[in-house]
């Protein structure tokens, strides 16, 4: 299995620019999500999806969009690339419930807005 | 609001010795716990979880305490090894909400 995996590894955008970070998982997990990490605030959750065609907010979702038509991917869209949305973003799934299943995490994108 | 506090941004301990890593929460709603490490360059991986029915929890030379009057949760890492030096977060599955992350660094 190679769990949860996540392209690109690594992105420069222009302000304005958009762009769609890729996520997939091969363990048929319901549960996807993802999370941005910025220093000093951990890993803050953005979007998340508890079976194909059902998505909802986290806690910063602004900026960002979401769909998530099978079971095994999970892109996430910035629709116009802010500076503000530098940051490490986390993919990550769990099996069944997410409140009482570890998640399984992806190794990152790195993204810069200039 | 931080929901999920972790006030010590980095810890300093000799191989051999106990690591101490702090959460405080501020929901007493929350019942599920969770301890992932975080390597450089790399995903969080999970570590130990706890619910709120236990006060405490062990694998191996890790072991989460929660002491849910105070909404404090530890977790131990006794012996300390150089390959425990990583960035610890604390989570709770029930908003999935994490702390700041404490920075570990085991010296040999």
């Amino acid at each position: 299995n190679a769990g949860v995996t996540q392209t690109p590894k690594f992105q420069v955008l222009k302000t304005g620019q958009s762009m769609t970070l890729q996520c997939a998982q091969d363990m048929n997990h319901e549960y996807m999500s993802w999370y941005r990490q910025d220093p000093g605030m951990g890993l803050r959750l953005i979007h998340y999806s508890v079976g194909a065609g059902i998505t909802d907010q986290g806690e910063v979702p602004n900026g960002y969009n979401v769909s998530r038509s099978t079971t095994e991917d999970f892109p996430l869209r910035l629709l116009s690339a802010a500076p503000s949305q530098t940051s490490v973003y986390f993919c990550a799934s769990s099996y069944g419930e997410s409140s009482y299943n570890e998640q399984f995490f992806g190794p990152g994108t790195r993204l810069t807005v200039l | 609001d931080q929901q999920v506090k972790q006030n010590s941004p980095s810890l300093s301990v000799q191989e051999g010795r106990i690591s101490i890593l702090n959460c405080d929460y501020t929901n007493s709603m929350f019942d599920y716990f969770l301890w992932y490490k975080k390597y450089p360059a790399e995903g969080p991986t999970f570590l130990i979880s706890i619910s709120s029915i236990k006060d405490k929890n062990e694998d191996g030379r890790f072991t989460v305490f929660l002491n849910k009057s105070a909404k404090h949760l530890s977790l131990h890492i006794v012996p300390s090894q150089p390959g425990d030096s990583a960035v610890y977060f604390c989570a709770v599955n029930n908003d999935m909400r994490f702390g700041a992350g404490t920075r570990l660094t085991v010296k040999p």
